[in-house]
């Protein structure tokens, strides 16, 4: 099955800095690439995704890229805030089945 | 529009107790998913249904764990008997999912269990 890795588990950075956490899968035929925001006490919230006909997609301040040949996708959050503070998970899945999350980042922007 | 709705928040039992878990996905949402989520890793996939019936199951611990959706709505998740690692979140999702590309899941809040 499919098997996703996810780094650095923790990341402190300065209000205003950016934010990158990297993300690999194991299987090929992985077509959809998630991003989920998880803050205290909350389920997960989707906050961009990524399919695998596409190699990057941008959301105001956030951006995913996707290697698929490299088998690894990444999430940049730009001119952090502190309200971006939560831990990050992405996630791989191949059409409905079976989505495999990443271990999570927590991500902590100092004022 | 009403989100993904679970109960009880919170609950505590002993190890060898029961406890079930409720969940009521948005309405019309065609698939529902139980992960688990243990404190400080990533949900893990428990069992997904379509309607009332259920796609994947390969790692719900059957011998412990049992799940349904009557009606193709509303589902149960039941632990008997509870060991100390059970001792979780336990997450509810849907996604309107009927014959599309997946897509978004919709998360509730989650039943945090802890097994003493």
């Amino acid at each position: 099955g499919e098997n996703v890795e996810q780094h650095p588990s923790t990341l402190s950075v300065q209000e205003g800095d950016s934010a990158v956490i990297k993300c690999t899968y194991s299987d090929s035929a992985s077509n959809y690439f998630p991003w989920y925001k998880q803050e205290l006490g909350k389920g997960p919230q989707l906050i961009i995704d990524i399919r695998s006909n596409v190699g990057e997609k941008k959301d105001q301040r956030i951006a995913v890229t996707l290697n698929k040949t490299a088998k690894h996708f990444s999430l940049h959050i730009t001119e952090t805030q502190p309200e971006d503070s939560a831990v990050y998970f992405c996630a791989a899945a191949f059409e409905n089945n079976d989505m495999r999350f990443g271990a999570g980042t927590r991500l902590t922007v100092k004022p | 529009e009403a989100g993904v709705a679970q109960s009880p928040r919170y609950k505590i039992i002993e190890k060898r107790q029961s406890v079930a878990f409720w969940c009521n996905p948005i309405s019309g949402h065609a698939t529902l998913y139980w992960y688990q989520q243990i404190l400080g890793q990533g949900p893990k996939l428990l069992i997904q249904f379509q309607n009332n019936g259920v796609v994947d199951d390969s790692q719900l611990p059957k011998d412990r764990f049992s799940a349904e959706r009557l009606k193709g709505v509303d589902s149960t998740l039941k632990i008997q008997p509870a060991k100390l690692e059970d001792s979780a979140v336990y997450l509810c999702a849907s996604s309107p999912g009927q014959g599309e590309a997946v897509g978004e899941l919709f998360f509730g809040e989650g039943s945090r269990l802890t097994v003493l």
